[in-house]
């Protein structure tokens, strides 16, 4: 049975601090490994990685793969409040199927 | 481009009850599917419709069915509602049925449906 595990939590920080959020899965026959931000209900999509070592950026946020270790890392730099939500990460097999497992998430609370 | 779109946005119903719930996919995508999030969870597949067809299960009972139109849009209905089923479901559509390294598929998801079942 596939399964994702994210750490920590939930986490408190202050504006401009960094942080990192991490996730380490167990799938069968791996496709690619998905974060997304959830706010009030809908999550968004923020990267997808299916290589080692590659770095996905965008703006303040990045986040890279390990296949051999099988884990993922969420960085936000500069954090600021609107970056409060739940980060979720996922992963998805290579079937036939969008079927994605998902983590339970980090809570982030960025405060003034 | 509209996004997905699910309707109704807040709903309560009573345990023994049935209920549905309804998607619209973004233009162009030809897939959706349904997942079920607890509170203080991530959400948990329950299954996926291409051409109308359930392409797809997660370990849901059989009193969850669902069904897609032809327009793509979909409906997820729960019969013999349990407290349990209180949660927060979402839909997700996609372009393709399967997922692709390219990145280019990647689900898209509504704003969900909270079910409160008392």
């Amino acid at each position: 049975e596939d399964k994702v595990v994210q750490s920590p939590l939930s986490l408190v920080v202050h504006e401009g601090d960094t942080v990192t959020l991490n996730c380490s899965y167990e799938v069968t026959n791996f496709r690619s490994l998905l974060w997304y931000k959830q706010e009030k209900k809908a999550p968004t999509f923020l990267f997808m990685l299916t290589s080692s070592g590659i770095e996905k950026k965008s703006g303040r946020l990045s986040s890279i793969l390990d296949k051999k270790e099988l884990f993922s890392i969420l960085n936000i730099t500069a954090t600021q409040t609107g970056d409060s939500a739940v980060y979720l990460c996922a992963v998805e097999a290579a079937t036939g199927r969008r079927a994605l497992t998902f983590g339970s998430g980090t809570r982030l609370q960025v405060q003034p | 481009e509209t996004g997905v779109t699910q309707s109704p946005t807040h709903l309560i119903k009573t345990r023994g009850q049935q209920v549905t719930l309804r998607c619209s996919s973004q233009s162009g995508h030809n897939t959706v599917s349904w997942y079920q999030q607890a509170l203080g969870q991530g959400p948990q597949f329950i299954f996926q419709y291409y051409r109308e067809e359930e392409n797809g299960r997660g370990n849901f009972p059989p009193r969850f069915s669902g069904l897609q139109f032809p327009n793509y849009s979909s409906e997820l209905n729960v019969n013999a509602l349990e407290l349990d089923d209180s949660a927060l479901y979402l839909c997700a559509s996609s372009p393709a049925a399967t997922g692709s390294i390219t990145g280019a598929n990647v689900l898209t998801f509504g704003a969900g449906s909270r079910l409160t079942v008392l």
